[in-house]
């Protein structure tokens, strides 16, 4: 199975700077990544899919990146805000699961 | 209401007690998911019902039983648990489940303690 690697540490920034996110898996190529965020002690809520035939996709503030090669995919968030600090989450498809990484959080301080 | 809701928010049961997780979803969706998340660990899938047949058991203890009588509830029947078992059961839909994928859509999970 697929091994997801996130970046454990949180990850400290500055409101209005770009936050870049790191996911990163081992073995096959899944044709399906999402990206989803967690808020403490609630359930994740999806943002962006994005397909292995797609290298990048938008919604508003938020781009995901998907490079087949390097095994890996970046997310993202430009003109950050206090309301952007979270935990994020990629998940990559395996069969008809999906597999989630441990998830990165971010702060956005003032 | 909307969404996926999910009862009750928080459980406490001793090692010897038998309750049940309810979720339901009212969205419309084929496919329901029960997740496991640990403190510090990833979250883990534990079964995938999809048309109400169950298609997935991610090779989870007899001890969680799940049930699901039709596309939009979803139960996990949990009997003689151990402390490790502690953590936040989370459900999920998503609108099918295979070959095409969706994305999924939790509810806001129930915090277990086992004493």
């Amino acid at each position: 199975s697929q091994k997801i690697e996130q970046n454990s540490e949180a990850l400290n920034i500055q409101e209005g700077k770009t936050a870049t996110l790191t996911c990163n898996y081992t073995n096959y190529s899944p044709a399906y990544l999402q990206w989803y965020r967690q808020d403490p002690g609630r359930g994740p809520v999806f943002l962006l899919l994005i397909r292995e035939n797609e290298k990048e996709k938008r919604k508003e503030r938020l781009k995901v990146t998907f490079d087949t090669t390097l095994k890996q995919s970046l997310f993202h968030i430009t003109a950050s805000q206090p309301a952007d600090s979270a935990t994020y989450l990629c998940a990559l498809q395996e069969g008809n699961m999906l597999t989630f990484g441990g998830g990165t959080r971010l702060m956005v301080k003032p | 209401e909307t969404g996926v809701t999910q009862t009750p928010r928080h459980l406490v049961m001793g090692m010897t007690n038998k309750k049940s997780l309810k979720c339901e979803q009212h969205l419309g969706h084929n496919a329901m998911y029960w997740y496991k998340q640990s403190a510090k660990k990833p979250l883990e899938l534990m079964f995938v019902y999809n048309f109400k047949e169950q298609t997935e058991n991610n090779s989870v203890p007899s001890r969680f039983s799940p049930e699901c009588p039709n596309s939009s509830h979803l139960f996990l029947h949990l009997h003689t648990l151990q402390p490790e078992d502690s953590a936040l059961y989370l459900c999920a839909s998503s609108q099918d489940n295979y070959p095409r994928f969706y994305e999924q859509y939790f509810g806001p999970g129930t915090r277990l303690t086992v004493t």
